[in-house]
């Protein structure tokens, strides 16, 4: 199974309007960290939010927020008033403590702005 | 200036010729790992490396050898390339693994972007 999914290869949106980006996880492991990047035409991978699996609030930096529902195991980006430099790919990953420390990427989702 | 340093960034090599992609990085950071990109498979953890001498398989680690001699070097080796291995490799490292932004937070280096033909 996989560990990581996103199931949206590719979304627009308007500029400055606001766009989630969906990312749900499977693991078993009580203990496990949430992360997405972004990535550029350029190719440099950037971090963007990380959200800790007890942390209580759903974590935010800046125009981003993470949408933490543990239940449904699910960890959305939101992007609020999108600036054309929005446009990339964006990654979600997930790291798993208890069983090895190892890294999970999802397949990735390209975001285009539109002017 | 705090970085990741990966060399060579580009390279294009033949089968069966062995080659070593080098990584180093200046913030005295615990972890390191090594992650190749396909189109349409994202990044895959190959391997990684919790401290000076302790690395563990990722997803994909066979063809690949790694060593962490010094904390700051992490060496990705392919003994014998095959074009299969033609990808983007990253390397990246992070402070640590306890909890919170400060220690899971990775820095990449800017890619190596291979080709065996």
């Amino acid at each position: 199974a996989q560990k990581i999914t996103q199931t949206q290869p590719g979304m627009f949106v308007q500029e400055k309007e606001a766009v989630t980006l969906d990312c749900t996880y499977d693991t078993s492991d009580p203990s496990y960290g949430l992360f997405w990047y972004k990535q550029p035409s350029s190719g440099e991978m950037i971090f963007l939010i990380y959200q800790g699996s007890y942390d209580q609030q759903n974590a935010t930096e800046g125009r981003y927020s993470l949408n933490f529902q543990k239940a449904r195991k699910s960890a959305n980006l939101v992007i609020s008033a999108s600036q054309l430099g929005d446009s990339a790919m964006y990654f979600c990953a997930m790291r798993e403590v208890d069983t090895g420390n190892q890294f999970y990427f999802g397949t990735g989702t390209s975001l285009t702005v539109i002017p | 200036e705090a970085q990741v340093t990966q060399n060579p960034r580009y390279l294009i090599t033949v089968t069966g010729k062995k080659l070593t992609v080098t990584c180093s990085q200046n913030m005295n950071h615990e972890y390191m790992s090594w992650y190749r990109q396909d189109p349409g498979l994202g990044l895959r953890q190959i391997y990684y490396s919790m401290n000076v001498e302790v690395t563990d398989k990722g997803d994909v680690p066979e063809g690949y050898k790694v060593s962490r001699k010094e904390k700051r070097n992490f060496p990705l080796i392919l003994e014998s390339p095959s074009p299969n291995q033609t990808s983007l490799y990253f390397c990246a490292s992070s402070p640590g693994l306890a909890g919170g932004r400060s220690y899971n937070e990775q820095f990449f280096g800017p890619g190596t972007r291979l080709t065996v033909l």
